[in-house]
């Protein structure tokens, strides 16, 4: 089954304790996304990766760190400097850049 | 400039009727048009997309309505279901753009009464 994972499905977090949120994609795919939503708006992009080893910040990159050391694989870190960490976080995939993305099952974090 | 309006922000609509939601954006240089459906909890879903070459693309009971120079496209779902409620989100997108970033619309809630 070729598809995007995301876990966990839920996240706990005390705050200002950093957390990673997984993202495995086996599509094959070469660009990657991750995505904010909150309650009644759209999504909005933290961070984008085109290849292997190069990410690059997208609108709300504050307070969040990715990597891309492998195709598959674009894990999300929602750091203590993140202001309001709360939110469903989307990843997603694409072919390439302008290209179809598909969305993983999304991770949900709250911060207490 | 880069934004995606997307009305209305909900909808109720009756079983077999027609759902219509449109879009409007601003930045003609925008290339790819998609809309996705999320239901409660779960990650959007493609559902149709279009380029601006074509004025039309249906796939089942599915169509995009795309007006280049209105700078606006629609969604119409026919014969709606009530298995069809759910949040569509229009998006627009151009390669050029933070590579390919989808600019979402607020999303629609669509309720389809049996």
């Amino acid at each position: 089954d070729g598809g995007i994972t995301q876990s966990p499905k839920y996240l706990f977090r005390k705050e200002g304790q950093n957390v990673t949120l997984s993202c495995e994609q086996n599509l094959n795919h070469d660009a990657m996304y991750w995505y904010r939503q909150d309650p009644g708006q759209g999504l909005r992009l933290i961070y984008y990766s085109q290849i292997v080893n190069d990410f690059q910040k997208g609108d709300i990159a504050e307070g969040y760190s990715v990597s891309r050391e492998k195709k598959e694989s674009f894990p999300l870190t929602v750091t203590s400097a993140q202001k309001n960490p709360t939110a469903f976080y989307l990843c997603a995939s694409s072919r390439d850049r302008g290209g179809e993305q598909y969305f993983g099952p999304g991770t949900r974090l709250t911060v207490t | 400039q880069q934004q995606v309006k997307q009305s209305p922000q909900s909808l109720i609509v009756q079983k077999g009727g027609i759902s219509i939601i449109n879009c409007a954006y601003e930045n003609t240089a925008f290339d790819y048009f998609p809309w996705y459906q999320q239901f409660p909890g779960k990650g959007p879903a493609l559902l149709i997309a279009i380029r601006p070459d074509v004025s039309e693309k249906k796939e089942g009971r599915f169509t995009i309505s795309f007006n280049k120079s209105a700078k606006q496209f629609s969604l119409h779902i026919m014969d709606s279901q009530p298995g069809d409620s759910a949040t569509y989100f229009c998006a627009a997108s151009g390669f050029w753009n933070q590579g390919g970033k989808l600019i979402f619309g607020q999303g629609t809630e669509l309720s389809v009464k049996p």
